[in-house]
């Protein structure tokens, strides 16, 4: 069973257009967390959400917003995507009171 | 401001030989865990290594082993008999308390038969 799962596995899109990426983790964590990898492979956190409340927002644009319908669920919307928006993007989960960080495959994020 | 350090964008080791790969962070906490992850061309991160900082023991499984000089602000990451399959690019990574992950820049590991 996958611990933590984004869908989908790549994303194609145009410049302008809205997209989402659907996270899920049924290990039962509290916190969950999106990343973005850029083309160097460097590695920044952009959201975290504890209980359903956001608890870091790393002055990612406006146009990036995460959504949590639940405990097991961080999906990330995307308005007017733009060139400099691709990127892989890393969904991850641990829990509240743990140490180890579960990652998803990662999605890939290819703006033309 | 937390950060991690590595300063060896890429490393190559000879199969079965020795490779340890450096990383420094900056922190005034005094609890705190450190990792390494592991990420092969499948993307996926992988969990390598942990270490709490309360701990004086270094932290070992199997052929992966750290130095953790806590003073000195450095975690280190040994790889011994280097295999084919640990070609991929490492990450240490910071977790505060509260549960906030910090990444390096990470370091690409080549394996050469």
């Amino acid at each position: 069973d996958t611990a933590v799962s984004q869908t989908p596995k790549y994303l194609v899109t145009q410049m302008g257009n809205d997209k989402s990426i659907k996270c899920e983790q049924n290990l039962g964590h509290d916190t969950m967390y999106w990343y973005k990898q850029d083309s160097k492979k460097f590695l920044k956190i952009m959201f975290s959400y504890n209980n359903k409340e956001l608890i870091i927002n790393e002055t990612v644009p406006n146009r990036f917003s995460p959504k949590s319908p639940d405990k097991a669920h961080l999906n990330l919307h995307i308005n007017s995507l733009e060139l400099g928006d691709s990127a892989v993007y890393f969904c991850a989960s641990s829990p509240r009171q743990g140490v180890v960080a579960f990652f998803g495959q990662g999605t890939r994020l290819t703006v033309v | 401001a937390q950060t991690v350090t590595q300063s060896q964008p890429e490393m190559s080791v000879q199969e079965a030989e020795t490779v340890t790969l450096s990383c420094t962070y900056d922190t005034s906490e005094s609890d705190y865990y450190l990792f390494w992850y592991k990420q092969p061309p499948s993307r996926q991160m992988i969990l390598v290594i942990r270490q709490e900082a309360y701990k004086q023991q270094n932290a070992t499984e199997n052929r992966f082993s750290v130095n953790f000089q806590k003073a000195a602000k450095s975690f280190s990451l040994k790889i011994s008999d280097s295999q084919l399959g640990d070609a991929a690019m490492y990450f240490c990574a910071y977790r505060r308390p509260g549960n906030q992950f910090y990444f390096g820049t990470g370091t690409s590991l080549t394996v050469i038969p």
